[in-house]
């Protein structure tokens, strides 16, 4: 499977609530990278957390990441029906300590919020 | 404004009809890359480009090209397009391929392919 998997696949909620997403991914990382993709449109990114950094916030977005577990989670919180877009995860994989830029996408989240 | 323009938009051509699909970044950055959506399969890297003159295969190369002749530009070739290659295309730049905050990217809006 691939590096930056999400979790669900699919979420269905109300304006109003909570929305949580989940990574998971298999080498060590530089970064880890959240992208917001309107339908059929390009990705733009909302957030990076660095591999010694265990959690980051930006508005109504908090990012954790867990590097033992391999994994990262991104909350948004009183979510609007705006919010509606699929979520990627990105993974700044290391080689041989070193990052070469290249960031390996999971297949995303699809969050559709209801008003 | 800064930004990555990706031409043309939309495009319906037919089996074998080599095509060129232009990227474009007014950032000045060094690192530019392109990715393939597909549905189930996420993004996939195609090819990437680190500097000008420099270019090296993604995850899935097959059936493409590109060169880098200039910073801004970086082209993506079909030189002979398949069915399988119908997918919608982006193409994306960042400041350096490198540690830290540098190699956030910026996506162009897309190019949906279709190849009968």
């Amino acid at each position: 499977s691939q590096q930056g998997e999400e979790d669900p696949q699919a979420l269905s909620i109300q304006e109003g609530e909570n929305a949580t997403m989940n990574c998971s991914y298999k080498t060590s990382i530089n970064n880890l990278q959240w992208y917001r993709q309107n339908s059929g449109r390009g990705l733009v990114h909302l957030i990076l957390i660095r591999s010694n950094e265990r959690e980051k916030h930006s508005g109504r977005l908090r990012v954790t990441l867990d590097t033992s577990k391999k994994s990262s989670s991104l909350l948004i919180t009183a979510s609007r029906a705006a919010d509606t877009a699929s979520y990627f995860c990105a993974t700044d994989a290391l080689a041989g300590g070193t990052s070469y830029g290249k960031l390996t996408f999971g297949q995303g989240t699809i969050l559709t919020v209801h008003p | 404004e800064a930004q990555v323009t990706q031409n043309p938009r939309y495009l319906i051509t037919v089996t074998g009809k080599k095509l060129t699909v232009t990227c474009s970044q007014n950032m000045n950055h060094e690192y530019m890359s392109w990715y393939r959506q597909d549905p189930g399969l996420g993004l996939r890297q195609i090819y990437y480009s680190m500097n000008v003159e420099v270019t090296d295969k993604g995850d899935v190369p097959e059936g493409y090209k590109v060169s880098r002749k200039e910073k801004r530009n970086f082209p993506l070739i079909l030189e002979s397009p398949s069915p399988n290659q119908t997918s919608l295309y982006f193409c994306a730049s960042s400041l350096f391929g490198g540690t830290g905050v540098k190699n956030i990217q910026y996506f162009g809006a897309g190019t949906r392919l279709s190849v009968l």
